[in-house]
């Protein structure tokens, strides 16, 4: 599974957009790129996913180069609930395979008022 | 529908005991995943099972086994607790496996 690289922190205020870029160099043809929020004391949630190009959902929207050895994840907007790590994980499907998700250390975004 | 249910969702231990924990999937998913968080290792997966049978397994001693019962509810067993097993178990499942996996909050396991 191709290994990932985040920034470890990264800060912005209330309504500003974010943009968390994820390096994936020795990506497979076959691997998706998959994004995942985490809370404090709470299980990961799974924000976007895709494989090429950009991809929008109604909370985020990923935006990957033909290349595809990086990845950029936007976040529209942010609030103080979006305070929280925020992982990229590149693999077959969904991440990862057979149930196995490879999770890297993360960016803590912090959102200030 | 319900989400994934962890149980318990604190639970102190002392080293050398043993602890078993729940994990009730979304209905319908047959594959369930374990990971272990702590803060120096981060998130780490720990094995898979689909249809009652382990199918992938991490790095981690034999003191830590798991089990999925027919109607894909999961457990975690560990035996002998160290110090070092402090930290949250998290559950995710899944259809089969290879499709976006949904978490469960967690049990915080504290080992004294």
């Amino acid at each position: 599974l191709a290994k990932t690289t985040q920034p470890i922190s990264m800060d912005s205020y209330e309504g500003q957009e974010v943009n968390i870029t994820c390096s994936h160099n020795n990506i497979a043809t076959n691997d998706y790129i998959t994004w995942y929020q985490q809370f404090p004391s709470q299980g990961p949630r799974f924000i976007i996913q895709g494989y090429k190009t950009k991809v929008t959902n109604e909370v985020a929207s990923l935006f990957i180069p033909a290349d595809r050895k990086s990845s950029t994840l936007s976040l529209p907007r942010v609030s103080l609930s979006d305070t929280a790590v925020y992982y990229c994980l590149v693999g077959g499907y969904y991440g990862g395979s057979q149930g196995n998700l490879i999770f890297g250390k993360g960016t803590k975004l912090s959102v200030k008022p | 529908k319900a989400g994934v249910t962890q149980t318990p969702r604190y639970l102190i231990k002392t080293r050398g005991q043993q602890v078993t924990l729940s994990c009730s999937p979304i209905s319908g998913h047959r594959s369930v995943s374990w990971y272990q968080q702590t803060p120096g290792q981060g998130l780490q997966f720990l094995f898979e099972y689909f249809s009652e049978t382990q199918r992938n397994k991490g790095n981690f001693p034999g003191r830590f086994s798991g089990r999925q019962f027919s109607n894909s509810r999961s457990e975690m067993n560990v035996s002998t607790l160290e110090l070092g097993d402090s930290a949250l178990y998290l559950c995710a499942s899944s259809w089969t496996g290879q499709e976006t996996q949904y978490f469960g909050p967690g049990t915080r396991l504290l080992v004294l």
